[in-house]
């Protein structure tokens, strides 16, 4: 198990709920950081952790979204009242250190109906 | 313009050629590049870093990169039907996050 480990794998939400994403980075990497995927697109940054500290979170998409890493290892991706345009895979990747090689988890497909 | 560029194909091949993919990207300043490989329902997975002009070589594959040109490429030699996939460019202009083009879809045919 020393790759990058996300859960659920799969989720389906009903508009206006809440989720949560869950990411285990591989460990002793210090830099973590979460993309969003739509169909047919290349994935796109959403925020970035080096250890607990959110040092970037630019590309959030909505203040409904929101990330925290409260011990540096294991994160959590949140979305409030969930809509139809968050559905997309949240993929979640780590590095030993920031502008090294980024490892990616298998993804959280998200389907808000 | 979009910060990093690909042509999303599809680039169909032959089983054992060479099949090129070529990137281009936008911001001058950028000092680290990635391929990554994409299959269907799967996350990407890496396959080649290269930091300095010229070339990488790591077995089938070559990166190549040309920083004067904003330019980097991956030549798959002897192409097997298992590198069909979609392959990702990726820039990491800033030291934290990476940028990706939308993917060249890559089919080999056997």
């Amino acid at each position: 198990g020393a790759g990058v480990s996300q859960s659920p794998r799969y989720k389906v939400a009903k508009r206006g709920q809440d989720v949560a994403l869950r990411c285990d980075p591989i460990s002793g990497h210090v830099s973590l950081f979460w993309y969003q995927q739509a169909l047919g697109q290349g994935p796109e940054f959403l925020t970035y952790f080096q250890n607990e500290a959110q040092l970037d979170k630019s590309g959030l998409p909505s203040d409904r979204f929101f990330a925290e890493r409260p011990e540096g290892s294991v994160s959590t991706l949140k979305i409030q009242r969930t809509q139809q345009e968050d559905s997309a895979v949240y993929l979640c990747a780590s590095s030993e250190l920031s502008n090294q090689p980024q490892h990616f988890g298998d993804g959280t497909r998200l389907s808000i109906l | 313009q979009k910060e990093v560029e690909q042509n999303s194909g599809p680039l169909s091949v032959p089983e054992g050629a060479i099949a090129s993919l070529n990137c281009t990207y936008s911001d001058r300043g950028s000092q680290s590049f990635f391929w990554y490989r994409q299959y269907s329902g799967k996350s990407p997975e890496l396959i080649m870093s290269i930091y300095s002009n010229g070339d990488k070589e790591d077995g089938r594959f070559t990166a190549q990169l040309n920083k004067a040109s904003q330019y980097v490429s991956l030549l798959i030699r002897d192409s097997q039907p298992s590198d069909s996939a979609t392959y990702l460019c990726a820039v990491d202009p800033y030291g934290n996050k990476l940028v990706f083009g939308a993917g060249t879809i890559l089919r080999v045919k056997s």
